[in-house]
Order: structure tokens, then sequence, then C-alpha cells
């Protein structure tokens, strides 16, 4: 069984500042772990994913995610916040074993990013 | 990359109807994948598709309120059945393809 947990349903930054969303996962078999953006009346777009090679994963639009195994983490960063980052961020995991688990992506419940000007 | 494309985008249905959402894929795809994503939530996994065989659901999802159907490797449909206010989400599907997960841009459905 896997799970994903964000921590903090909202997260307000200026613009500028470090953008950090947090995730959490379990998985008993090692993960593959994304993040998605969502944009107001958009469909997801995925930023990044990992996929068991480099641990430090970068995405577009200049995010940035670490998995760490010790920590069951894969926060997602970004150094400097613009407006256009405002949106919902999904943090998701799946099965690394593929056959009848690929694709099949478990969602944390969403961060809400707010960047003030 | 595939681009996915959905239909109706949105739609107010009244309680004890059916709605059917189509999805359309660009390229041929093995598995297609419908999610749901109740308002405030996050997005659940309702069933796989497979092109000739009958969809997988999963827990919490049978086929006599979201039968699915797939009759090539580029289309899909869902139909949410005997819809009441709680089925009032957006439904979204997903394809693998390229060793990437694309989604769609959604049916937002509101059951009255």
């Amino acid at each position: 069984a896997q799970s994903v947990t964000q921590l903090g349903s909202h997260v307000s930054v200026s613009e500028g500042a470090l953008v950090l969303l947090r995730c959490n996962y379990s998985s008993s078999v090692p993960p593959y772990l994304f993040w998605y953006v969502q944009y107001p009346n958009q469909g997801l777009q995925l930023l990044l994913k990992y996929t068991s090679a480099a641990t430090l994963v970068k995405g577009i639009n200049g995010f940035e995610a670490e998995f760490k195994k010790s920590e069951t983490s894969f926060h997602l960063t970004k150094p400097s916040a613009h407006m256009s980052d405002a949106a919902e961020y999904f943090c998701a995991v799946s099965s690394s074993s593929g056959g009848t688990s690929y694709g099949k992506l478990t969602f944390g419940q969403g961060t809400i990013l707010t960047v003030h000007p | 990359s595939a681009v996915i494309s959905q239909k109706p985008s949105r739609d107010i249905c009244q309680r004890g109807t059916s709605l059917t959402i189509q999805c359309q894929v660009d390229s041929q795809v093995t598995m297609m994948f419908w999610y749901r994503q109740q308002p405030g939530q996050s997005l659940t996994l309702i069933a796989t598709a497979n092109q000739g065989s009958e969809a997988t659901y999963e827990s919490g999802f049978v086929i006599d309120k979201f039968p699915i159907s797939r009759p090539n490797l580029t289309f899909s449909t869902l139909t949410v059945s005997n819809m009441s206010p709680e089925d009032s989400s957006i439904y979204l599907c997903s394809v693998v393809w390229g060793y990437e997960q694309y989604f769609g841009p959604g049916t937002r459905l509101t059951v009255t």
C-alpha cells in the first residue's frame, strides 16, 4: 500500500522568496515520486519525477525536489517564487514494480501556493 | 507528448440521471486511467481501462456505477450512473505514453 502526505494545505510566500512544499510518502516497494501542478481551471502538468536515478531532481519552471529515503520525503523547492507560480501542487507516488501498477498514482491532498507581491 | 481531450468540459446534471464522459488521445496507448477529484480533495483513481478487456476498478468503485468502455487504443468513455450530489467532481482521464503520465483537462460535473 502507498500513501502520500502533504504538510500544509496552504502555503503563502512573497515574490522572490523561497518556496518549500513538503511531501512525505509511504510505500512498501521502492517508489516513483512525482510533483504535479494544477493551475486554475486547467489540467495537471508534470513538474518533475523521481524514478530511482539521481536523488536531486530538476523540473520545469525552476523547481526541484530531493528524494530522501531515510526521511521518506520528496519536498519541492524553488529558490525564488514568481507570481506565476501560484497554483495547486500535488505530490504523488506510484510503485516502481511496473506491470499492473504502472500509471496508478496515489496523490497527496494538494498544497495551494499563494504568492504575494 | 500525448495530448488528451475530454468532452464535455463541464456539465450540470439532475440527480438520478447519467452522464457519459469521453476521452480522446492523440496517440495509441495501452492503458487509460480515470481519476476523480472531489471538491477540495485530491485525485483518486477510479479504474484502469485496457483495450479489449474489462476495466479494473479500484476499491470503492463499481462497474454498475461507473461503467467504462474502451473500444480502441485512442478512446475511452466513463459513465457516471444514477448520479447524486456526491458525484459532483472533476473527472480526469490519464494515459501513460513514453514513460510519462499525462492528464486530460478534466470534466467538471455538478449534480443538483
